[in-house]
């Protein structure tokens, strides 16, 4: 149980261009994800926390506009990277919090986005 | 911010056990210590949690000393498949409170 799923895996698009990376709970409820990135050789960093049904609170430093966080349903949040540029290549990983009351954060495989 | 300090590799001989220091010497009383760990190019995967007791499951022990100010985390017969890097992450346990990773433990298992 506690499966997290991302989509697409990896993704290559162009400089200015917008994508979108879904993140689902499949076997259970989050009321609570949270997006990370991770650029190589480095640890992850959160970017902001998302709440279903409310918008996204996010980290200092992270431009809201530019990431757009959807938490639409309990099992579904999206993140939008408008405008993508080569500095947005990265590697994104959601994470997903059971609605009743595991402690632990369950993690996607991640997507690996190329902006070229 | 991460709380915690962790030496940034270690190497461990196939099968015997490793053994991860974490130092969390700001720790409150109300935050667990949680550990992670990530494959290159995955997402992490939970290894286990505690508060203060000794905790043991089918992946780890983790080793919470009586102040806690610090754990150990042990792989009782490392694998090769435990090559990974190992996070220790503190935090309240409440809906909602966020993650921050630190720069983790990376651990290479040598046959």
């Amino acid at each position: 149980g506690a499966v997290v799923s991302q989509h697409p895996s990896w993704v290559i698009c162009k400089s200015g261009t917008s994508v979108k990376i879904e993140c689902r709970s499949l076997d259970f409820q989050a009321t609570t994800m949270f997006w990370y990135r991770q650029f190589p050789k480095q640890s992850l960093m959160l970017m902001a926390t998302s709440n279903e049904g409310s918008k996204a609170t996010y980290e200092q430093g992270v431009e809201k506009d530019k990431f757009l966080i959807n938490h639409a349903s309990l099992t579904l949040s999206t993140l939008t990277v408008t405008s993508a540029h080569p500095e947005d290549s990265s590697f994104y990983i959601c994470s997903a919090r059971a609605s009743t009351g595991y402690n632990e954060q369950f993690f996607g495989p991640g997507t690996r986005l190329t902006v070229l | 911010d991460a709380k915690t300090t962790q030496p940034p590799s270690m190497d461990c001989a196939e099968g015997r056990a490793a053994n991860l220091p974490c130092n969390h010497s700001t720790i409150s009383g109300n935050e667990y210590v949680y550990w992670y760990r990530q494959i290159h190019s995955q997402g992490p995967q939970y290894i286990i949690h505690g508060l203060k007791n000794n905790e043991t499951n089918e992946m780890a022990s983790l080793i919470i000393t009586e102040d806690r100010k610090s754990s150990t985390l042990i792989l009782p017969h490392a694998t090769l498949r435990d090559t990974a890097v190992y996070y220790c992450i503190v935090r309240v346990a409440q809906t909602g409170n966020q993650f921050y990773f630190g720069t983790g433990t990376s651990l290479t298992v040598i046959p």
